[in-house]
């Protein structure tokens, strides 16, 4: 079974610009979730995504978003995009929505804003 | 609001020894779940063990083990018979029963010297 696949693995955009971040889950898999690893500020939960509905949120601004199709692959965007976006994003799938359940990562887009 | 906390920025073990990893959190939800996960250099994030908080038994997943000490709000890993290939970041999380939202320590590197 396929794991999970980010794209791209890599971006450089530039301030003020906006990107999409792509993430494909373990079929099967209906949960989606996103977070963004920083050196200063860790692993930060970002949102998931649940049969196409966001269930959780994290403390980011309103630039950034996501959506979750019928297929259970997700894309979080990110508007007005500036210096301290740059990050590694992290992509999650778990069959279900139940916090028990293992978390399986993507290999995350690194993403650079100049 | 849930937190983690890993006081041990890195350490160092010797190849066969024994090392424990830190990790204390806090959270006043009496149903949730505790996560090592384990992320080596450019590579994707694994899960290493899972502790169900109701349940008082360590967790055991072949060299990895778990001190779970639910009162003192205590989650440490050990490794036995370190090896090479357990060089990494590793992160300590806690999710809550409803949705995957992890919640991660700011990681320790274990640094496996032959």
């Amino acid at each position: 079974k396929a794991g999970v696949t980010q794209t791209p693995r890599y971006l450089i955009k530039t301030r003020g610009q906006q990107v999409t971040l792509s993430c494909s889950p373990i079929s099967g898999h209906r949960s989606v979730s996103w977070y963004q690893q920083t050196p200063g500020q860790g692993l930060q939960f970002l949102f998931e995504y649940f049969s196409e509905t966001q269930r959780n949120k994290g403390n980011f601004p309103g630039r950034f978003s996501g959506r979750q199709f019928s297929n259970s692959r997700s894309e979080m965007n990110v508007s007005t995009l500036e210096l301290g976006d740059s990050a590694l994003y992290l992509c999650a799938s778990s069959l279900a929505g139940i916090g028990s359940y293992e978390q399986y990562f993507g290999p995350g887009t690194r993403l650079t804003v100049t | 609001a849930q937190t983690v906390t890993q006081s041990q920025p890195e350490m160092s073990v010797q190849e066969a020894e024994t090392v424990t990893l830190s990790c204390t959190y806090d959270t006043s939800e009496s149903d949730y779940y505790l996560f090592w996960y384990k992320q080596p250099p450019s590579r994707q994030m694994i899960l290493v063990i899972r502790q169900e908080a109701y349940k008082q038994q360590n967790a055991t997943e072949n060299r990895f083990s778990v001190n779970f000490q639910k009162a003192a709000k205590s989650f440490s890993l050990k490794i036995s018979d370190s090896q090479l290939g357990d060089a990494a970041m590793y992160f300590c999380a806690c999710s809550l029963e409803y949705g995957n939202k992890l919640v991660f320590g700011a990681g320790t590197i274990l640094r496996v010297k032959s």
